[in-house]
């Protein structure tokens, strides 16, 4: 079936360095997409999200970008923080209106 | 706001017991979803409800799992009888509409031994 999945599974990054988080999705009918960080012992939260009309899209020190040429989306951190250590999902939203499909998790650590 | 709330947060129980796991959605929100995270299958969708009927319960893994939502603001996820496989974090989250923004809670991590 379609899935959703995560080149890699961990990163770890310096304080102050820009991070990159990519995903890759394989159903062509997606059309949002969202990213999520988990916290240890938290519930995921929304991060950013994009259509599929979109190719960028900016928030707070965070940016989205969807290849759909290539099925990949990626989230860019900018100078990470200790506070941005967690896992990050992405997931995307494609046949229904309420259904989202979580990829694996990359773990991202944040060395001070 | 308090967010979603889930009850209990942690729950260790012996194979073949029940066990109940409870979820407050945020008050407003029509949509209630429960999820379940493991390492294997990462986060998945167990069942939706909207307006208090359930709409997608095809993530159900068997009838050992069976999930209400008597009222707006009260959900429950059972599983009977319970069994190591089960053992998971259970997320709910609720959404003010069938497409909104997914709002987690915090999780029950559930450990069967």
């Amino acid at each position: 079936g379609e899935n959703v999945g995560l080149h890699l599974p961990t990163l770890s990054v310096q304080e102050g360095d820009n991070s990159i988080i990519n995903c890759a999705y394989s159903n062509s009918a997606s059309d949002y997409f969202i990213w999520y960080k988990q916290e240890s012992g938290k519930g995921p939260q929304f991060i950013i999200d994009i259509r599929s009309n979109m190719d960028k899209r900016q928030g707070q020190r965070v940016t989205v970008l969807l290849n759909k040429t290539v099925k990949h989306l990626s989230l860019q951190i900018a100078a990470t923080q200790p506070g941005d250590s967690a896992v990050y999902f992405c997931a995307e939203k494609g046949g229904s209106n309420y259904k989202l499909t979580f990829g694996k998790g990359t773990l991202l650590t944040v060395n001070p | 706001d308090a967010g979603v709330i889930q009850s209990p947060r942690h729950e260790v129980t012996e194979m073949g017991q029940e066990v109940t796991l409870r979820c407050k959605p945020i008050s407003g929100h029509n949509s209630l979803f429960w999820y379940r995270q493991t390492m294997m299958r990462g986060l998945e969708l167990l069942i939706y409800f909207n307006n208090n009927v359930p709409i997608d319960d095809s993530g159900m893994p068997e009838d050992r799992f069976s999930a209400k939502m008597p009222n707006a603001s009260f959900s429950t996820l059972k599983i009977q009888p319970s069994e190591p496989r089960d053992s998971a974090v259970y997320f709910c989250a609720s959404s003010y509409q069938a497409g909104g923004e997914q709002f987690f809670g915090p999780g029950t991590r559930l450990t069967v031994l």
